[in-house]
């Protein structure tokens, strides 16, 4: 298989805190791990790509101060949303891709439901 | 610029088949995928093509044409679980997904 975690799966915070979003790859090493944001009924959007040990890839117009990221292995990557409110309410979505294969398909985690009050 | 163009809504009959059309524009291309999407869910996998042709699995198969910038997934003996979005989405020379904004699939009885 290729197994892709998500913790928590929903979370409710005050405006102005922090929020930290774990994705883990359960059965493989990711190569690539990448964060996405889906508003309702609308596609998924690239926040930003990361490779392990080095400085993720923001997409244009996301924020990296607010939007950390932090890959620290081949099986865990962080998302925090600093100081968040209520417009980060969204759907994030992270992915990974597996070293062994060759087409580079992303496996995707389950999805954080993040609500700002 | 990069883009993906798929049909905002469709709706089919259960039982029947149903083909979602997807033509892209990328930088580079290095394959074409589908992924199925449950509301409140995150996607999951159907199918990659990176050769002209039809891919079949199951009662999914994937289309491709690359000189037309051309894919299609193609739904047979629909069911009700089939209701959901299916995104098409394009690797570019990069191997960055550009993703299209998805059909949402309505079956009925």
């Amino acid at each position: 298989g290729a197994v892709v975690s998500q913790h928590p799966s929903r979370v409710i915070c005050k405006s102005g805190t922090s929020v930290k979003i774990e994705c883990r790859s359960l059965d493989f090493q990711a190569t690539t791990m990448f964060w996405y944001r889906q508003f309702p009924k609308q596609s998924l959007m690239l926040m930003a790509t990361s490779n392990e040990g080095s400085k993720a890839t923001y997409e244009q117009g996301v924020e990296k101060d607010k939007f950390l990221i932090n890959h620290a292995s081949l099986t865990l990557s962080t998302l925090t949303v600093t100081s968040a409110h209520p417009e980060d309410s969204s759907f994030y979505i992270c992915s990974a891709t597996r070293l062994e294969l060759s087409y580079n398909e992303q496996f995707f985690g389950p999805g954080t439901r993040l609500t700002v009050l | 610029g990069q883009n993906i163009d798929q049909p905002t809504e469709m709706t089919a009959t259960e039982g029947a088949i149903v083909q979602i059309n997807c033509t892209y524009q990328t930088s580079g291309f290095n394959g074409l995928f589908w992924y199925q999407q449950h509301a409140g869910e995150a996607p999951t996998f159907l199918s990659y093509n990176v050769l002209d042709g039809l891919e079949e699995k199951g009662r999914f198969s994937s289309f491709l044409s690359r000189s037309k910038g051309y894919s299609y997934l193609l739904l047979k003996e629909l069911q009700m679980k089939d209701s959901a979005s299916y995104l098409c989405a394009a690797m570019d020379s990069n191997y960055q997904l550009i993703w299209g904004a998805g059909t949402k699939l309505i079956i009925k009885p």
